[in-house]
């Protein structure tokens, strides 16, 4: 069964830092691993999709990084800003289009 | 082009009630999955439909139903409510039944009483 793992659970910065969200999991044969972000009370956003044969993706400001081998992704975040503030989820795709999620981590940008 | 759309946004039932949930795909989108997300936790997968037929359960019990569209949009039932069934209820969507990138809607807040 897969089990995937977000450290640390909640993350509090001043705005401008670089900053790495961390994503583990037990069971390497996934799809697809996606990284989104979840205002309060609000939806999932899709940040990054990492398919199973890449390494990593980038968007802006965000770069998420997969190495399977390792049971790791982690996503990075340049500049770091008010507006990043939300929970931050990773998501493994196995088989039938099933998300098996971590619990979050809670980004807190202080101006 | 629109993005995943759910209805209703809140609602509040009491014990023992029935409840529908609806989601309208993305457009060109022919698979959708449901998700229940109690507060502080991670979404967990309920189950997802492809071209009308399940396609995938998670560990929930029968009363949690579903249904899909020749248009694609999807219901989500659930009979005999329970205090726990309280949670953000999310639908999502793709373009394919395997490993392609998922599209969340806005949720549907259950509260029962």
């Amino acid at each position: 069964k897969q089990e995937v793992t977000q450290i640390p659970a909640a993350l509090s910065v001043p705005e401008g830092e670089n900053l790495v969200l961390n994503c583990s999991f037990t069971d390497s044969a996934i799809y697809n691993l996606q990284w989104f972000r979840q205002d309060p009370g609000k939806g999932l956003t899709s940040l990054l999709l990492i398919q199973s044969s890449q390494r990593e993706q980038t968007s802006g400001r965000l770069n998420a990084s997969l190495d399977k081998s390792s049971g790791r992704s982690t996503l990075y975040i340049a500049a770091s800003q008010p507006g990043d503030s939300a929970t931050y989820l990773c998501g493994l795709i196995q088989g039938a289009q099933k998300l098996v999620f971590g619990q979050g981590t809670r980004l807190t940008i202080n101006p | 082009e629109t993005g995943v759309t759910q209805s209703p946004t809140h609602l509040i039932k009491t014990r023992g009630q029935q409840v529908t949930l609806r989601c309208s795909s993305q457009s060109g989108h022919n698979t959708v999955s449901w998700y229940q997300q109690a507060l502080g936790q991670g979404p967990q997968f309920i189950f997802q439909y492809y071209r009308e037929e399940e396609n995938g359960r998670g560990n929930f019990p029968p009363r949690f139903s579903g249904l899909q569209f020749p248009n694609y949009s999807s219901e989500l039932n659930v009979n005999a409510l329970e205090l726990d069934d309280s949670a953000l209820y999310l639908c999502a969507s793709s373009f394919s039944r395997t490993g392609g990138e998922l599209f969340f809607g806005e949720g549907s807040r259950l509260t029962v009483l």
